[in-house]
């Protein structure tokens, strides 16, 4: 079952933060990041792999809250180049294959 | 490594034509995935390997679909016969055996029914 992300869209003015929300109706192990920029493959962002772990990449973080069955992207001071569609794929552990969402597609303009 | 390798990147075909879509993993990559990219519904996983096993092919559209992995180097995706609603972008992943190492994505298959 895909987890569901808020919000669909979003369009940011260069150097807004935002925010991008990722439950999931099943138990979580881990949760998977990846953006993906137009007409381009998924890229690998970050895996948080414990209850509560917070990770960074460049000014990009994420939390996961595995009690609730939820994880956060925080992009701080948007660039640019931070336009494209994020997913979230909540991992269930062992050889499970990641199932993303529809994803959030972020638009940052000057 | 050059990376997860898909070909073709883009087939039209006619509605009713086979199509089979190409995939070379990682070398020493344990897992292999395929999805289907579509704005209607994101990316949606078809079916995955783990040693050149298939796990699950729930995601399987219809018995129109098929997929196979004969060795660890290649996998392939086929669709007979075509219809238009298969349209889409098809994206090959693989990565590590373990659910907490990253996968990687080859650049997909853009295919077209008309």
């Amino acid at each position: 079952q895909q987890p569901v992300q808020s919000p669909q869209a979003v369009i940011l003015r260069e150097g807004e933060d935002a925010v991008i929300n990722c439950s999931s109706s099943k138990a979580l192990y881990s949760v998977h990041w990846y953006r993906q920029k137009h007409g381009e493959a998924p890229v690998f962002l970050m895996i948080l792999l414990k209850g509560g772990e917070q990770k960074g990449h460049e000014k990009i973080s994420a939390s996961f809250n595995e009690k609730k069955q939820q994880s956060s992207l925080y992009l701080t001071a948007s660039q640019l180049s931070y336009s494209g569609t994020y997913f979230c794929g909540p991992g269930r552990g062992g050889n499970t294959p990641l199932v993303f969402g529809k994803g959030t597609r972020l638009s940052v303009i000057a | 490594d050059a990376g997860v390798i898909q070909s073709p990147r883009h087939e039209v075909t006619e509605m009713g034509q086979e199509v089979t879509l190409r995939c070379k993993p990682i070398s020493g990559h344990n897992s292999l995935f395929w999805y289907r990219q579509t704005m209607m519904r994101g990316l949606e996983l078809l079916i995955y390997f783990n040693n050149n096993v298939p796990i699950d092919d729930s995601g399987m559209p219809e018995d129109r679909f098929s997929a196979k992995m004969p060795n660890a180097s290649f996998s392939t995706l086929k669709i007979q016969p075509s219809e238009p609603r298969d349209s889409a972008v098809y994206f090959c992943a693989s990565r590590p055996t373990g659910g907490g190492t990253e996968a990687f994505f080859g650049q997909g298959t853009r295919l077209t029914v008309v």
